[in-house]
């Protein structure tokens, strides 16, 4: 299975200042998902893009996707302490199985 | 209430022995999961189940054996196990591959 490639690894920040994180795959997908994984946690959903969607908001949250150059972002405003996490793309371009990013480790400090 | 549950959420034990991590979803999904998620925190998928038949089966060692009952059960039972089974296994659910899945907490497995 191919790897999707979040970046940046890692981003630190302060609380209110706005995060920004990228993932990147490799083939055609039918929609790409957003997780957050709070430490010693499973994954929580956060969002679903479709390929024909280009942009996509809930409440803070808000993903843009490039089909063209197969590559999505996900932006938090005005992060909080709480929003401290890892956050994982997920694609289902092996039609059989979603395929996980390696996954942004964020740090919001107060 | 809980939507994914698995039991244990600690499993410590020895090379060699057999374990077995049990999960339960009630949220009427068709579709299961399992996941291995290593210390650098890179989540594989090892298998999947739709309605108790098996649709992925990544390239595990046969050691491990998964098995669903129901469609609302999927167990993930490990023989022999080695230093390098040392993960985070998490069991998951979704009503289709392409949709978003529920996450269970997860089970530790430490091999000494």
């Amino acid at each position: 299975s191919q790897q999707g490639e979040e970046d940046p690894q890692a981003l630190s920040i302060q609380e209110g200042e706005n995060a920004t994180m990228n993932c990147s795959y490799k083939t055609s997908i039918n929609n790409l998902q957003w997780y957050r994984q709070n430490s010693g946690r499973g994954l929580v959903h956060l969002i679903l893009i479709r390929s024909n969607e280009r942009e996509k908001h809930s409440g803070r949250l808000r993903v843009t996707l490039d089909t063209s150059k197969k590559s999505s972002s996900l932006l938090i405003t005005a992060s909080r302490a709480a929003d401290t996490a890892s956050y994982f793309c997920a694609t289902d371009e092996a039609g059989t199985a979603l395929i996980f990013g390696k996954g942004t480790t964020l740090s919001v400090s107060s | 209430d809980t939507a994914v549950s698995q039991t244990p959420k600690y499993l410590v034990t020895q090379m060699g022995n057999d374990k077995s991590i049990k999960c339960e979803q009630n949220l009427g999904h068709d579709t299961m999961y399992w996941y291995k998620q290593d210390s650098k925190k890179f989540l594989k998928i090892m298998f999947s189940y739709n309605n108790k038949e098996l649709i992925i089966n990544e390239t595990v060692p046969n050691r491990f054996s998964p098995k669903s009952p129901d469609k609302a059960h999927l167990n993930l039972h490990i023989n022999s196990l080695e230093l390098g089974d040392s993960a985070v296994y998490f069991c998951a659910s979704s009503n289709g591959i392409s949709y978003e899945q529920y996450f269970g907490p997860g089970t530790r497995l430490t091999v000494t």
